[in-house]
């Protein structure tokens, strides 16, 4: 299965500044997905980016807030902006993978944020 | 928003013991996947169920896809500490590898040694 490599692994931010996450997938990928996941809790889908176009927000999350880019087929950013302590988070990137007789995602490993 | 519930949300159990997670919807999907988190990582794929009344072993875990393709079950037996972890599961409205997957709200599993 694909391997993505996330970073940072955790970080702790002041309020007002912005973290830049970064995603790294072994092999070229069309659809990157970001997730925001509180701890022990499901997956909230914020944002699927395609390369070559711009990124499709889920209701709720806005560009300006969580910039994306996806400069090639196997690397894409997500910016957390102007942090408040409701953005302390683990973020997830995520892609679609096949193998045998499954498929679904597979994920980086994520980022811990802290906003304080 | 196609939503997938999953029952119960927590779960404490003695090493040794079985245990049945659900997870219901109202929707269809073409298919649905299991997934465990530990802390710290990233969800990890257990399996794909495909095909309705589908049924599928990966050593003790038992997993079956609902006739009507809306609910699946996770059956685990004899569960062990290496158990414990988020277990999550996730639709796919549409059979297209392409396709965002709807998750469920979770399962905390925690086995005692």
């Amino acid at each position: 299965s694909a391997v993505i490599s996330q970073k940072p692994s955790r970080d702790i931010c002041q309020r007002g500044t912005s973290l830049t996450i970064q995603c790294q997938v072994d092999s070229q990928v069309t659809m990157m997905f970001w997730y925001r996941q509180q701890p022990g809790q499901s997956l909230t889908l914020i944002a699927t980016a395609n390369q070559g176009s711009e990124a499709t927000y889920e209701s709720g999350f806005v560009i300006d807030k969580f910039p994306i880019s996806r400069p090639n087929l196997t690397f894409s950013t997500l910016t957390v902006s102007n942090m408040s302590p409701e953005d302390s988070s683990i973020y997830l990137c995520s892609v679609v993978r096949v193998w045998e007789t499954n498929y679904g995602y597979t994920f980086g490993s994520g980022t811990r944020l802290t906003v304080v | 928003t196609q939503l997938l519930e999953q029952s119960p949300q927590f779960l404490s159990i003695q090493e040794g013991e079985n245990l049945t997670v659900y997870c219901n919807s109202s929707s269809v999907f073409s298919s649905l996947q299991w997934y465990r988190q530990e802390p710290g990582e990233g969800p990890v794929l257990l399996v794909t169920v495909v095909t309705g009344g589908e049924v599928k072993k990966l050593k003790r875990l038992t997993f079956q896809f609902g006739d009507a393709r809306k609910d699946s079950s996770l059956h685990i037996t004899a569960a062990q500490p290496g158990d414990t972890g988020l277990y999550l599961c996730a639709g796919d409205p549409r059979r297209n590898t392409g396709n965002q997957f709807y998750f469920g709200t979770g399962t905390s599993l925690t086995v005692i040694p």
